[in-house]
């Protein structure tokens, strides 16, 4: 089936550094995802972007986290600056359209801030 | 308040045998309701989904039972194989012109003995 690739598989930063995730969708699919799953402890919606937009987020989407996906390259996730509860595994997903549902999820990165 | 719910935690069964995971939801709104199934260190892929005009969607070995009145659905496996162990989550949405952000429960473990 369609691949979502993401680059790091893992990172380890400090407390208080920039971290980038970066995610590569599947080619023609316009809504974006991210997703943060902490230990034990079930998938959580972050935000969702479209069309260059953010277009709904959760509380969890910090004002230290940005997403953007310059010029159609990777879609990524930016946290500046990175706090230890960041700690936890961030998946993208992507799907064709709204109307489509079926979101495909890349294999996650698992960030561990010390 | 966990808007989605699964159970149990952690399910054996013998290889043949049928597999029945539960998940519940509090949101009434919720119209669409995917099931991923997730293998160590792989994001979760779309296994089957249902959505509320329907009570039941057959694939394979895979079933899901959908009860709108009581906010319960479950997803049986028939015939289990070993190679069907994984963690299964069940989500749910709202179709909207956001995008359809997911809900999911904590998850399942099965575990499919030969």
């Amino acid at each position: 089936g369609p691949k979502v690739l993401q680059i790091p598989s893992h990172q380890i930063i400090d407390m208080g550094q920039m971290v980038t995730l970066n995610c590569d969708p599947v080619s023609n699919h316009l809504y974006f995802y991210w997703y943060k799953q902490i230990l034990g402890q079930q998938m959580e919606f972050l935000v969702n972007f479209y069309n260059g937009k953010v277009m709904e987020k959760s509380k969890l989407f910090k004002d230290q986290f940005s997403v953007e996906r310059p010029d159609g390259s990777y879609f990524t996730l930016k946290i500046q600056p990175t706090a230890l509860e960041d700690s936890a595994v961030y998946f993208c997903a992507s799907s064709l359209d709204w109307g489509e549902d079926t979101q495909y999820f890349g294999p996650g990165t698992r960030l561990l801030v010390l | 308040q966990q808007q989605v719910r699964q159970s149990p935690q952690s399910l054996t069964v013998w290889e043949g045998e049928t597999a029945i995971l539960n998940c519940s939801y509090e949101d009434s709104t919720f119209n669409y309701f995917p099931w991923y199934q997730q293998f160590p260190g792989e994001g979760p892929a779309l296994l089957i989904s249902i959505r509320s005009v329907s009570d039941k969607k057959e694939d394979g070995r895979f079933t899901i039972f959908f009860n709108k009145r009581e906010k319960k659905l479950s997803l049986h496996i028939t015939d289990s194989q070993p190679g069907d162990s994984a963690t299964y989550f069940c989500a749910a949405s709202v179709r909207n012109n956001a995008g359809a952000k997911l809900t999911f429960g904590g998850g399942t473990r099965l575990t499919v003995r030969p």
